[in-house]
């Protein structure tokens, strides 16, 4: 059955450094999506990618934040400065009929 | 806005009990519902949903919910519970729209007792 993967599954930085999580969504799926859950907190979206551009991004997702699908398979979140706040799990979806389906996530630690 | 409550944050079970799950939201119109599972360190795995048609909907695992329309609920059930079904539980509402972001509820953790 296909599914949707993420990489890495834990990511270590330091604050104020770039980093990019990867996913590989479903073959055949045209939306994507990026979501985090902080720890003990609600999974919150950050935004919907379709047709190479954004189309829905939330309050969180401001100038740190960019979405790029570099290739036919890869869609990325790239966090140009990170803060400590940025900690959290971030999960990777793509849309099939109506139905999203996720990645493991991507835990990510800022020090 | 879309918003949706699990009241509750906790549930325990006895192994072979049955399981109810609480989820209400608040739409302008009918939503797309879902419910989600997610095992420690693992990622979310979609368990069932409801787009239209029938209220009862039969999902993995053995779960089904409900949709009531008049009480803006789903609520999830599960007959008689597995030791394996100790998980977390997200019910999300998804929008009738071209980017159909989901909305989740703050989760349920279930532990269950042998």
């Amino acid at each position: 059955e296909p599914e949707v993967t993420q990489t890495p599954s834990h990511q270590v930085t330091q604050m104020g450094q770039e980093v990019i999580l990867r996913c590989v969504p479903i073959s055949n799926h045209l939306y994507f999506y990026w979501y985090r859950q902080i720890l003990g907190q609600k999974v919150e979206f950050l935004v919907s990618f379709y047709n190479n551009e954004i189309s829905e991004k939330s309050e969180i997702f401001d100038d740190q934040f960019s979405v790029e699908r570099p290739d036919g398979s890869n869609f990325t979140l790239k966090i140009r400065s990170t803060k400590l706040e940025d900690s959290a799990m971030y999960f990777c979806a793509s849309r099939g009929e109506e139905t999203q389906y996720f990645g493991p996530g991507t835990r990510l630690l800022v020090l | 806005a879309q918003s949706v409550t699990q009241p509750d944050i906790h549930i325990t079970v006895s192994e072979g009990a049955s399981l109810e799950l609480r989820c209400n939201y608040s739409y302008g119109a009918t939503p797309y519902l879902f419910w989600y599972v997610q095992s420690p360190g693992q990622g979310l795995q979609l368990l069932l949903k409801y787009f239209s048609g029938d209220t009862l909907v039969q999902g993995i695992k053995g779960f089904e919910a409900e949709f009531k329309r008049s009480q803006s609920s789903f609520n999830l059930r599960k007959p008689s519970v597995h030791w394996s079904d100790a998980a977390e539980y997200f019910c999300a509402v998804g929008e009738k729209a071209a980017g159909n972001k989901l909305t989740f509820g703050g989760g349920t953790r279930v532990l269950v007792k042998p």
